[in-house]
């Protein structure tokens, strides 16, 4: 099934401004706009962020989201060597009926 | 606190089912959308269903990809959601996890479990 698109990888340096991107299409992101999952090596993922840069408890400020048209964005601000992991999209698909995913965006903080 | 712990993984035989159990504790499983995922070794993520919650007749959806060999259901009086599988190729293996949806979103998914794996092997 069509996923949503990921860079496959973004290289940052410590304390800088990172941004990571998923694009999709009209019966998913721009409609629907996306979530944000985090994901550490061998652990399950984290819910960043969801609906319009709604962040679940406990997650930091320094992770916001946004959308424009087809492409949605996780910035995340003053970057931490905590924050190197695989991040992902995620978002309901009207034309498909199905949730999908992208297929992740490996972030390496030098 | 939130706990989702699933269960059944193992080795299985190619061309074999499994039966994965998912138990839920720390919220009113009622009333939330339930999802599985899985992730091949070294892959992303994959959502292969939902069954929707007691509002929404605990009507179930599945991705393109498992259709016809997969079967998801829930039982509200135990807070455990189960994920049948049958027919099982190589490339079924991977981690399974099971996922809450949020209220606000059902497409963002705030509580997983550690997962279970599952080995497909010929």
């Amino acid at each position: 099934q069509a996923g949503l698109t990921q860079p496959p990888s973004v290289s940052k340096d410590l304390r800088q401004t990172a941004t990571l991107t998923c694009t999709g299409n009209s019966d998913n992101v721009g409609s629907k706009g996306a979530a944000w999952l985090q994901q550490h090596q061998g652990h399950p993922p984290k819910l960043l962020s969801y609906r319009n840069n709604t962040r679940p408890s406990g997650i930091s400020e320094r992770f916001s989201a946004s959308r424009s048209g087809n492409t949605a964005s996780l910035t995340i601000t003053g970057l931490q060597p905590e924050d190197e992991a695989d991040y992902y999209c995620s978002t309901w698909d009207s034309s498909l009926s199905a949730v999908v995913f992208g297929g992740g965006t490996k972030l390496t903080v030098l | 606190e939130v706990q989702l712990v699933e269960s059944g993984g193992g080795l299985v035989q190619l061309g074999g089912s499994l039966r994965l159990s998912c138990t839920a504790s720390g919220f009113t499983f009622s009333d939330h959308y339930m999802e599985w995922v899985r992730q091949a070794p070294g892959k992303g993520l994959e959502w292969l269903g939902r069954s929707r919650n007691k509002a929404n007749s605990y009507s179930i959806e599945y991705a393109a990809s498992v259709k016809g060999r997969c079967t998801i259901s829930r039982d509200d009086s135990k807070n455990s959601l189960y994920l049948n599988l049958n027919s099982l190729k190589i490339e079924d293996t991977a981690v399974y996890y099971c996922a809450s949806a949020t209220v606000g979103d059902r497409s963002a998914f705030d509580f997983w479990g550690l997962g279970t794996m599952v080995t497909v092997s010929s």
